[in-house]
């Protein structure tokens, strides 16, 4: 079955660019979501199709999917950003929603 | 405004069972896609499964950790989404999430689901 891995945690001083992976098999032909959920909090969708930003979603945050790896870069990363982050694709062959198990992004 | 109000959630007994609802206000429900998720203690976010809109067949499609024990389907008069768990076990506790699932299609034949908008979960402690 297709699996979408990503680091279990990624650390960035303040100010400094965070990028976190989602590594997949071709991943580049399928689209990338990306979702933020913080303690306690729902989830937040956050990049959709490799790198389109919601409305409300700060410029920071940007996406791209090439080969076998979509990343999620917060730029000037702040104390706020800190939280829990999935990538998540679909899966047309057996029509399931796919997700990685989750990176951990600590503002240090 | 947009929102999901997820209930139903309690303490239920091993082999159990339990129906979660997903009340939807703000939008016109029957023209997405629903799915449920779960967040069990120190664990990551899991898909649970989803029903498409009618207009794709309103059918489900299941994780293979629930299929079998677990069935969701929809009332779109009263905009709401179902999650049935039966045969509850232990590894079932957990924060149960639903979502709205939009179909986003490409113009090179290609089409995929996204959660845009989330509930705020319901809790289902399973115990023996």
């Amino acid at each position: 079955s297709y699996e979408l891995i990503q680091p279990p945690s990624v650390s960035v001083s303040p100010g400094q660019t965070a990028s976190i992976t989602c590594s997949g098999d071709k991943l580049r032909n399928k689209f990338v979501c990306w979702y933020q959920q913080k303690p306690g909090q729902s989830p937040v969708l956050v990049i959709y199709q490799d790198s389109r930003r919601p409305s409300g979603i700060p410029e920071r945050f940007s996406g791209s999917n090439s080969g076998n790896t979509a990343t999620l870069t917060i730029s000037g990363t702040q104390a706020m950003d800190e939280s829990d982050y999935y990538c998540q694709a679909w899966d047309i062959s057996t029509a399931h929603i796919l997700f990685g198990g989750g990176t951990k992004l600590t503002v240090l | 405004e947009v929102q999901l109000v997820e209930s139903g959630g309690g303490l239920v007994q091993t082999g159990r069972s339990l129906r979660l609802s997903c009340t939807a206000s703000g939008f016109t429900f029957g023209d997405y896609a629903m799915s449920w998720f779960r967040r069990a203690p120190e664990k990551g976010l899991e898909w649970v499964g989803f029903i498409r809109s009618k207009t794709y067949g309103g059918t489900a499609e299941y994780a293979a950790s629930v299929k079998g024990r677990f069935t969701i389907s929809r009332d779109d008069s009263k905009s709401i989404a179902y999650l049935q768990l039966n045969s509850l076990k232990a590894e079932d506790t957990a924060v149960y999430y639903c979502s709205r699932d939009p179909i986003a299609a490409t113009g090179t034949n290609y089409y995929y689901y996204y959660m845009d908008v989330w509930g705020n979960g319901t809790t289902v402690t399973v115990s023996s």
